[in-house]
C-alpha cells in the first residue's frame, strides 16, 4: 500500500484566498484524521472521522476550517479565508477499525499563508 | 493546557550514548503511552508504546520506563547512533485510541 497520500505537499497563499488539503487515506481503515503542527502548539488533533461521518471536531479552530469525507477514499480540509498564524504543517492519518491500533501519518502539507 | 509536557525541547548526545526524553502527564483516565519518530519531511512514525500495566517495555535499542504513581514516563534510546536524529515526540490516549495528546517534540542531534 502506498500509505496516506497528501496534496499538495506545499502550499503559499496570500492572505483572504480560500486553501483546501487533501487526503488519500490508506484503502480498508475507517478512521480518519487531520492533525496540524506548529512550533507554538506542536501537534494538535483538529477533527476526525469515523465511516465518513465526522466524530469529534473540537480541535477546528474557527469557522474558516471546515473538512468533509465524501466517500472512504477522500477528505479534504477547507480554510476560508485563510490567515498567516495559519500558516503551518497539515497531517491527516488514518488507522483500520481494528482495536488497538496505530494511526498511520501522510508526510503533511506545508501551508504557508502571506 | 497542555496535556502532556514533555523535555527537553532538544537533545545532542555522542554516538554510543544514552538519549533520554521524558514526559509527564495529569489525566489519569490515559490508557495508552506510545512515542513516536518524525524525519524531517515527514510524518511522525509510532516508535514504541506501553499500556500502564507495565513498568517497562523493551524493543531492540528502544526501552520505554514507565512509572504509574508519578505520572510519568521516557523514552531511553540506547547506543544512540547518528540515523536516531530526528524529532521525538511522546503521547497519550484514552482507550478508544483515536484522541493523542501529544508532547512539544523533543529534538535529536547524535553527534558521529
Amino acid at each position: 500500500d502506498a500509505g496516506v497520500i497528501q496534496s499538495p505537499r506545499h502550499e503559499v497563499t496570500e492572505m483572504g484566498q480560500e486553501v483546501t488539503l487533501r487526503c488519500k487515506p490508506i484503502s480498508g481503515h475507517d478512521y480518519l484524521f487531520w492533525y496540524r503542527q506548529t512550533m507554538m502548539r506542536g501537534l494538535e488533533l483538529l477533527i476526525y472521522f469515523n465511516n465518513n461521518v465526522p466524530i469529534d471536531d473540537s480541535g477546528m479552530p474557527e469557522d474558516r476550517f471546515s473538512a468533509k469525507m465524501p466517500n472512504a477514499s477522500f477528505s479534504t480540509l477547507k480554510i476560508q479565508p485563510s490567515e498567516p498564524r495559519d500558516s503551518a504543517v497539515y497531517f491527516c492519518a488514518s488507522r483500520p477499525r481494528v482495536r488497538n491500533t496505530e494511526a498511520f501519518f501522510g508526510q503533511g502539507t506545508r501551508l504557508t499563508v502571506v | 493546557q497542555q496535556q502532556v509536557k514533555q523535555s527537553p525541547q532538544s537533545l545532542i548526545v555522542q554516538k554510543g550514548g544514552i538519549s533520554i526524553i521524558n514526559c509527564a502527564y495529569e489525566n489519569t483516565a490515559f490508557d495508552y503511552f506510545p512515542w513516536y519518530q518524525q524525519f524531517p519531511g515527514k510524518g511522525p512514525a509510532l516508535l514504541i508504546a506501553i499500556r500502564p500495566d507495565v513498568s517497562e517495555k523493551k524493543e531492540g535499542r528502544f526501552t520505554i520506563s514507565f512509572n504509574k504513581s508519578a505520572k510519568q514516563f521516557s523514552l531511553h534510546i540506547m547506543d544512540s547512533q547518528p540515523g536516531d536524529s530526528a524529532t521525538y515526540f511522546c503521547a497519550a490516549s484514552g482507550r478508544n485510541f483515536n484522541k493523542f495528546y501529544f508532547g512539544s517534540g523533543t529534538k535529536l542531534n547524535v553527534k558521529p
